[in-house]
C-alpha cells in the first residue's frame, strides 16, 4: 500500500519561501507512468492543483502560481519537494502530496489522484 | 483555462438518490474522476475514468459522462455519505489538472 507523508514548517513568514517534502513508502519516485504532485486547499475552500513531477523528471505547474512554484525529487530519499516563493496570506492552506496514475479510457489519456498524504497545514503570517 | 462547474450543495434524504453534476465544455471528450472529502480528512478517489470504482467503493456509487456534463450518482444514500465531492479532469491542451469547485452533500 502506498503511503505519502508531508513534512515541513507549519508557519512561514510573508515574502519567504514555503518548502514541503513528501516521503513515499510502498512505491518509488522513479516508478513509470506515475506523477508525484501537490494539491492545496485554503481553509473552507476547494481543491487547487499546484503541479507535478513525472518519473522522467518533467514538471508542470498551475499557471495561477505565476512562476513561484517548483517541484523536485530526491531518488536517494525516495521523496519529492515543493517550493513556493514570495508567499502571502493567500498561500495559507492545507497542502496535500499526491500520486496520480496515468490511464487510458475510451481512447483518452488522463490521470487520477489515487493516493493522498494526510495533509500539512501551512499558515503564512508574521 | 478549462473550467468545471459544480452545484455548491445538494441535499437528499436517507435512502434516496443523490445526483451531483460537473459541467465543462465538451467534458464528454475527457475522462472524469471524482473524490469524496469528509470533514477534516484528505480526499479519497471514488470514481475514475468516468465510471470505474476503486476497490472498496460500494456499487451504489456510480458515474457517467457525456456531452457537457459528468454525473456522480449515489443510490440509497446513507448518513456516512455526507461529505464534499469534487470532480477532476486533465486539461490535455495545457497538461494541467483541473478540479471543480466542489459540492457539499447533506443528508437530511
Amino acid at each position: 500500500q502506498v503511503q505519502l507523508q508531508e513534512s515541513g514548517p507549519g508557519l512561514v513568514k510573508p515574502s519567504e519561501t514555503l518548502s514541503l517534502t513528501c516521503t513515499i513508502s510502498g512505491d518509488s519516485v522513479t516508478s513509470s507512468g506515475v506523477y508525484w504532485g501537490w494539491v492545496r486547499q485554503p481553509p473552507g475552500k476547494g481543491l487547487e492543483w499546484i503541479g507535478y513531477i513525472f518519473y522522467t523528471g518533467s514538471t508542470s505547474y498551475n499557471p495561477s502560481l505565476k512562476g513561484r512554484v517548483s517541484i523536485s525529487s530526491d531518488t536517494s530519499k525516495n521523496s519529492f519537494s515543493l517550493h513556493l516563493t514570495s508567499v502571502t496570506a493567500a498561500d495559507s492552506a492545507v497542502y496535500y502530496c499526491t500520486r496520480s496514475t496515468l490511464s487510458m479510457a475510451r481512447g483518452l489519456i488522463g490521470d487520477y489522484f489515487d493516493f493522498w498524504g494526510q495533509g500539512s497545514l501551512v499558515t503564512v503570517s508574521s | 483555462s478549462y473550467v468545471l462547474t459544480q452545484p455548491p450543495s445538494v441535499s437528499v434524504a436517507p435512502g434516496q438518490t443523490a445526483t451531483i453534476t460537473c459541467e465543462g465544455d465538451d467534458i464528454g471528450r475527457k475522462t472524469v474522476h471524482w473524490y469524496q472529502q469528509e470533514a477534516g480528512q484528505a480526499p479519497v478517489l471514488v470514481i475514475y475514468n468516468d465510471d470505474k470504482r476503486p476497490s472498496g467503493i460500494p456499487e451504489r456509487v456510480s458515474g457517467s459522462n457525456s456531452g457537457n456534463t459528468a454525473t456522480l450518482t449515489i443510490n440509497r444514500v446513507e448518513a456516512g455519505d455526507e461529505a464534499d465531492y469534487y470532480c477532476q479532469v486533465w486539461d490535455s491542451s495545457r497538461d494541467h489538472r483541473v478540479f471543480g469547485g466542489g459540492t457539499k452533500l447533506t443528508v437530511l
